[in-house]
């Protein structure tokens, strides 16, 4: 069955500090695909990144980067040099023939 | 600008009525979700609908009934049925249908958070 576990629940972090986001995944599918979302204090659910399970690579995008490893059934982000503004829920989530969130990791950057 | 609309953005109930949340779209996308989040937990599918006229059950249906009547609309009543309907309501939409439209990215509206008194 899939499953998606974000262990930390909470991770508070001084800004400027970098900070991972942890994700592991279970899945029996070759097919998947993978998604980071983060929902700010407004609520709504904003996407950031889309991975298929055939592409290994791992992805920039400014300050975000993400670590995708098929053999840990992982994939990691880091937020670099955190700012307040990337204080929020963040959820990794799952797809084959259906979305499944994590529960998800509020991260608290502190000025 | 194109986006998801959810209205009211806070609803208020009491136990045993009928409220209906809205859910529009501008964005041209077969398919649209429903889905259901509780404080420190993850969203879980209510319904979701890829075409019009036709819709399926989630994880969690029970308590819920939905139309799709317009592409561009999906309304989610949370009937007197669902026992602890307290809860942020996100609707999402994909482009596609079908397979494909399980692996599209899904785009969310704003949210509406139903408080039963």
């Amino acid at each position: 069955a899939q499953k998606v576990t974000q262990a930390q629940t909470e991770i508070s972090v001084v800004e400027k500090e970098d900070v991972t986001l942890d994700c592991v995944y279970e899945t029996r599918d070759t097919t998947y695909y993978l998604f980071w979302y983060k929902q700010p204090p407004s609520g709504e659910l904003v996407f950031l990144i889309r991975r298929n399970s055939f592409d290994e690579q791992n992805e920039i995008s400014g300050r975000y980067s993400w670590n995708f490893q098929k053999s840990t059934s992982s994939f990691n982000f880091t937020i670099t040099a955190s700012q307040v503004v990337d204080s929020a829920v963040y959820f990794c989530a799952l797809s084959e023939r259906k979305l499944i969130f994590g529960q998800g990791t509020e991260l608290s950057v502190k000025p | 600008d194109g986006g998801i609309t959810q209205s009211p953005k806070y609803l208020f109930r009491k136990e045993g009525q009928n409220v209906t949340l809205s859910c529009e779209q501008n964005l041209n996308h077969d398919a649209m979700y429903w889905y259901r989040q509780d404080p420190g937990q993850g969203l879980r599918l209510i319904y979701y609908s890829q075409i019009v006229n036709d819709f399926q059950k989630g994880d969690i249906a029970e308590g819920y009934s939905v139309s799709r009547e317009k592409k561009e609309s999906f309304p989610l009543t949370v009937t007197s049925a669902q026992k602890n309907p307290t809860a942020f309501y996100l609707c999402a939409s994909t482009p596609s249908r079908g397979l494909a439209g399980y692996t599209d990215t899904q785009y969310f509206g704003p949210g509406t958070r139903l408080t039963v008194l």
